[in-house]
């Protein structure tokens, strides 16, 4: 089983600030790995496929990058309906895992 | 409007059996394979199962596998997840979530998810 691990588990940023999240993979997932939106009572959201691929409708300030066992999610300039907990997904093999989450708070 | 509806949650003893279904809408639900994801109380994501588009291949996870079975009815545009043998550590918000591929390209991760039903199980 390829276990994902997130960094930070809490990231606090100021509106208007850039934020940067970490996914790493035990082992190598190539580019198959994806990143989650999920508010509180809601269903997670698909931001990004394929390490950097923004999903549909998804802001510009969301980008993602990396490759095999890095991976970084960043957001340029937080916005209130950005503070939320992301994360990250393999499905490069089975079992898909996902990362434990990263919670994005108001400074 | 692509959309996915979760039902048959709710509280169960433990060993007890529960079925959820996941009610299909706006796409054309036999292209598709299928996940179930689950999210304890508190909790990270946890996937469960999948189910490709004919409903002849199956996945598990480890802590799932010969309790839970999926299924799906593509007549019905509904997809199932029959819960046996539920313990506490069951307990948790199921969501049913579409694969973002299609037809015979498959890519395991979810591009659509519904709102979750909840399965409680305790004495």
């Amino acid at each position: 089983e390829i276990v994902m691990t997130q960094s930070p588990a809490t990231l606090s940023v100021s509106p208007g600030e850039r934020a940067t999240l970490s996914c790493r993979a035990s082992q190598s997932v190539s580019s198959n790995l994806v990143w989650y939106q999920q508010k509180p009572g809601q269903p997670p959201r698909l931001l990004i496929y394929g390490a950097s691929t923004r999903a549909t409708g998804v802001p510009a300030r969301f980008s993602g990058s990396g490759s095999g066992t890095e991976f970084t999610l960043t957001i340029s300039s937080l916005q209130s309906e950005d503070f939320a907990v992301y994360y990250c997904q393999q499905c490069n093999s089975w079992p898909l895992t996902f990362g434990g989450g990263t919670k994005v708070e108001i400074k | 409007e692509v959309q996915l509806v979760e039902s048959g949650g709710g509280l169960v003893q433990p060993g007890g059996s529960l079925r959820l279904s996941c009610g299909a809408s706006g796409f054309t639900f036999r292209n598709y394979a299928m996940s179930w994801v689950r999210q304890a109380p508190g909790k990270g994501l946890e996937w469960v199962s999948s189910i490709r588009d004919s409903g002849a291949w199956t996945s598990y996870a480890d802590s799932v596998k010969g309790r839970f079975t999926i299924s799906r009815d593509n007549s019905k545009n509904t997809l199932y997840l029959q819960l046996n043998s539920l313990r506490a550590e069951d307990t948790a918000v199921y969501y049913c979530a579409k694969d973002a591929g299609s037809g015979t390209v498959y890519y395991y991760y979810m591009d659509v998810w519904g709102k979750g039903t909840t399965v409680t199980v305790s004495s």
